[in-house]
């Protein structure tokens, strides 16, 4: 069964911490998606990585395709930052054919 | 440049009706999937489609859904007769091509009462 786990289901930081989420999955993979949901519903999409490493201003995505193991890493986190993060893998079916987490609720205080 | 545009936002439905709803894929994308995401439960792939054509069902619920992306106008995702355990919020995406980022909508929410 291909499965997505994400942890931790829930994260409350301080501002300006240094932020770890984690996803896991169980078969081999095309690719990882990481989503972010605002508390308005709207889903953005932040990363799509096969392999390494990927930077966007303060979000870095990782990926170890031997551990079948992903991180997404908010750097100097802001009250903006607090979203829903869903992790999603896709098996080599059509790039949009997603096996999604259950997500991450990251809240940021001032 | 436009996003992916879903409208209605918010629906409300009586047992038994059918409800539309549509998606706009952003300008010069021909690929379109929908997911549905009930509460406080996950997303889940429902359907794929290119202009024309349904390309992977496989999300799908067999009886009461169907959609569409016909070659002028919105993707169309179709459930007949609803139930109140349709009521979640669906959301469509659409991309350019292979190894393109998904491009998301900001969802319409149905509510079955």
């Amino acid at each position: 069964k291909n499965e997505v786990e994400q942890s931790p289901q829930n994260l409350t930081a301080q501002e300006g911490e240094f932020i770890t989420i984690n996803c896991s999955y169980s078969v081999g993979i095309s690719a990882l998606h990481w989503l972010q949901q605002h508390p308005g519903g709207g889903i953005v999409s932040l990363f799509m990585l096969s392999s390494g490493k990927k930077k966007h201003g303060r979000l870095i995505a990782t990926i170890n395709i031997q551990e079948k193991h992903s991180s997404l890493h908010i750097t100097a986190s802001h009250p903006r930052d607090s979203a829903v993060y869903i992790c999603a893998v896709s098996y080599g079916g059509s790039q949009g054919n997603l096996i999604f987490g259950k997500g991450t609720k990251l809240s940021v205080k001032p | 440049n436009a996003g992916v545009m879903q409208n209605p936002r918010h629906l409300v439905r009586r047992r038994g009706q059918e409800a539309r709803l549509r998606c706009s894929p952003m300008k010069g994308h021909s690929h379109v999937y929908w997911y549905r995401q009930l509460p406080e439960e996950g997303l889940k792939f429902m359907v794929y489609l290119q202009k024309e054509n349904i390309i992977d069902e496989s999300g799908m619920p067999k009886e009461r859904f169907s959609a569409e992306f016909p070659k002028e106008g919105p993707s169309i995702l179709r459930i007949q007769q609803v139930v109140r355990g349709d009521s979640a919020a669906y959301f469509c995406a659409s991309f350019q091509g292979a190894g393109s980022p998904l491009h998301f909508g900001n969802g319409t929410r149905l509510t079955v009462t």
